[in-house]
This record gives structure tokens, C-alpha cells and sequence, in this order.
């Protein structure tokens, strides 16, 4: 169960897009379609921002959006926002979840 | 509203044990599969275990199987997580949290989370 790989902090500034790697192995986000993206705000508990690989709950903005090559997946945020500042984790299925270790965004 | 409060946190001496308690409301409990999610100070998040709907199954983080014990009651609405033999390194909030959807057999996503409750294994 190692951890999935993301860049340790991504910056950019409002109204740009970024995008944050996640690669694993083929046991886990190369074998399955469940891949998801975690945001989390210092002190605060994560919220779930994208599912199965491309997917948002309701609620959730259309400037995020996911996607998957191989064993990477990715997270962009188009429209950089100010409160889009935050760690965001991905998350994969592989018998059981593996997170990974955690991106920090800066919004300049 | 659909809420999750965790409890039974605290100080515990290396080797020692302790049950979080985990109380659900607000969404049919026992149609959705639990976790238990943790994440050390300053660190990353640590998933540590999921239950079936139903405590059919349950599956664990290596770095916990075979001291820590998931299990729920549905009747009470509450999911818990018992640890023994603790280790410094457990020492972490711990959230539980909703699986996304209902039925589900295998852990998938987390779309509610509690709030955390603290866990400090330290002499």
C-alpha cells in the first residue's frame, strides 16, 4: 500500500489553470476507474471534489475537472480562485484506498 | 443534515488501547459503507479501514491490521474503531466518513466527514 505520488506544492495566480499530477502503479490507478480528489483547508475536514476518475458531486464547481492517462491522473482547476487555496489529495482504489501524499496550492 | 461526530479520543501510553466511537445521522446508516480516515500533525491523510454496510467485511491499512478492529453497530447508528497496542506513530486525527454510495461492497470515496477526534500516544 505505498503512497500515490503528487508534486509536494503547485502555485499560480487567480483566473490561471493548474493542474496536479498523481501517478500510482497499474495496481491501482492504472488498473481501475476510481480514482478521487480530495480538498482540504487548514483545520478543516477534506471534502470530495471528483470521483471515478472525472466525476463531481454536486455542488462542486466546473472549474475542477479529472482525468486519467496510464497510471497518472490528474486534477485541474481552470479559473484559479483565491479559496481555490488549499491541500488537495488523490485517492485510488487497489482492494483497498490509498491516498496520495498531498499537494499544497498556492493561489499568488 | 447529513452529520458525523466523532468521539473517545484522548492520551493513551504506547501499548495502550482506546475505542472511537462514531455517531451517524441524518442518511440511512446501514445502507453505506464506513472508513476511518487518519492524518498525523502536519502530515498527509492515512486511510486506515472501511465496513460494509452490512459488517460483513471490513479491509485495513497495513500499518494497522491486526491491532485495530472496525465494526458498527447499525441499530445505534455508530461506527467504531478499536486500537490496541498503540504506537507513537498512531498518533493522528482520526475522521470517519460516509462512503459515497449505497451498497456498496469495496471502500471507494468519502463524501461526508466528521469532524475528527484526536488520538496522542505518548508516555
Amino acid at each position: 500500500q505505498s503512497a500515490l505520488t503528487q508534486p509536494a506544492s503547485v502555485s499560480g495566480s487567480p483566473g490561471q489553470s493548474i493542474t496536479i499530477s498523481c501517478t500510482g502503479t497499474s495496481s491501482d490507478v492504472g488498473g481501475y476507474n476510481y480514482v478521487s480528489w480530495y480538498q482540504q483547508h487548514p483545520g478543516k475536514a477534506p471534502k470530495l471534489m471528483i470521483y471515478d476518475v472525472s466525476n463531481r458531486p454536486s455542488g462542486v464547481s466546473n472549474r475542477f475537472s479529472g482525468s486519467k492517462s496510464g497510471n497518472t491522473a490528474s486534477l485541474t482547476i481552470s479559473g484559479l480562485q483565491a479559496e481555490d487555496e488549499a491541500d488537495y489529495y488523490c485517492s485510488s482504489y487497489t482492494s483497498s484506498v490509498v491516498f496520495g501524499g498531498g499537494t499544497k496550492l498556492t493561489v499568488l | 443534515q447529513v452529520q458525523l461526530v466523532e468521539s473517545g479520543g484522548g492520551v493513551v501510553q504506547p501499548g495502550g488501547s482506546l475505542r472511537l466511537s462514531c455517531a451517524a445521522s441524518g442518511f440511512t446508516f446501514s445502507s453505506y459503507g464506513m472508513h476511518w480516515v487518519r492524518q498525523a500533525p502536519g502530515k498527509g491523510l492515512e486511510w486506515v479501514a472501511f465496513i460494509r454496510y452490512d459488517g460483513s467485511n471490513k479491509y485495513y491499512a497495513d500499518s494497522v491490521k491486526g491491532r485495530f478492529t472496525i465494526s458498527r453497530d447499525n441499530s445505534k447508528n455508530t461506527l467504531y474503531l478499536q486500537m490496541n497496542s498503540l504506537r507513537a506513530e498512531d498518533t493522528a486525527v482520526y475522521y470517519c466518513a460516509k462512503d459515497f454510495l449505497e451498497w456498496l461492497l469495496y471502500p471507494r470515496y468519502m463524501d461526508v466527514w466528521g469532524k475528527g477526534t484526536t488520538v496522542t500516544v505518548s508516555s
